[in-house]
């Protein structure tokens, strides 16, 4: 594998499942971020994280629990979603120190009924 | 607050057309970097060129090319001889800093089609 993969591509979920989306990046990066990608606003930063500890949360409802294990793993918990968080949920990685450039994962399409 | 307009919001045009994506950012930090992205319809962000703040040199890659405006705050993206694989959901974004690290804050985005 290369660059950043997420899993899984497609999600159809309702209102009380539990699910978790994943990230992973080949790409030797120190910083990992999830962003929202909906259809009536511009992307939206969600969380960073750099060197596995999560510096913004730009506050994001509670329903959404980011998690880094490591490095070069991110996940995305989703619990009680409302179905205006249907969206399509991008991970991207870049070097933590500067201004560096953001590789992007293909996404997870999110749907929730 | 940093913001980043992208006022076109969708353009066509025919194969072989030249076409350019503008870019107005605001920021009131002295040094910052610019990014344009290309998202085509699989979805994932392709990064295209990052630049910044001291550099205004226009950078030219291929058919791409870009004209960095300091003055005028503007990034402008201009595609030469467009072809139908150029159509895509073009974004252009601006950095901010964090307490450890950078984000992102991308405009609205422009859709390019391109057709036959």
């Amino acid at each position: 594998e290369t660059g950043v993969t997420q899993t899984p591509r497609h999600l159809v979920m309702g209102m009380t499942n539990k699910k978790s989306l994943k990230c992973e990046q080949h790409l030797g990066h120190n910083a990992m971020y999830w962003y929202k990608q909906s259809a009536k606003k511009p992307l939206e930063l969600m969380f960073v994280y750099s060197l596995e500890e999560r510096v913004e949360n730009n506050s994001v409802p509670s329903r959404f629990s980011p998690e880094c294990p490591n490095s070069s793993h991110l996940f995305l918990h989703l619990h009680t979603l409302q179905p205006e968080d249907s969206a399509l949920y991008l991970c991207a990685s870049s070097h933590r120190t500067e201004a560096y450039e953001q590789y992007f994962g293909p996404g997870t399409r999110l749907t929730v009924t | 607050a940093q913001k980043v307009t992208q006022a076109q919001t969708e353009i066509s045009v025919v194969e072989k057309e030249d076409v350019t994506l503008d870019c107005v950012y605001e920021t009131r930090d002295t040094t910052y970097y610019l990014f344009w992205y290309k998202q085509p319809p699989s979805g994932e962000l392709v990064f295209l060129i990052r630049r910044n703040s001291f550099d205004e040199q226009n950078e030219i890659s291929g058919r791409y090319s870009w004209n960095f405006q300091k003055s005028t705050s503007s990034f402008n993206f201009t595609i030469t001889a467009s072809q139908v694989v150029d159509s895509a959901v073009y974004f252009c974004a601006l950095s901010e800093a964090l307490n450890s690290g950078y984000a992102l804050n991308f405009g609205k985005g422009t859709s390019l089609l391109v057709t036959p």
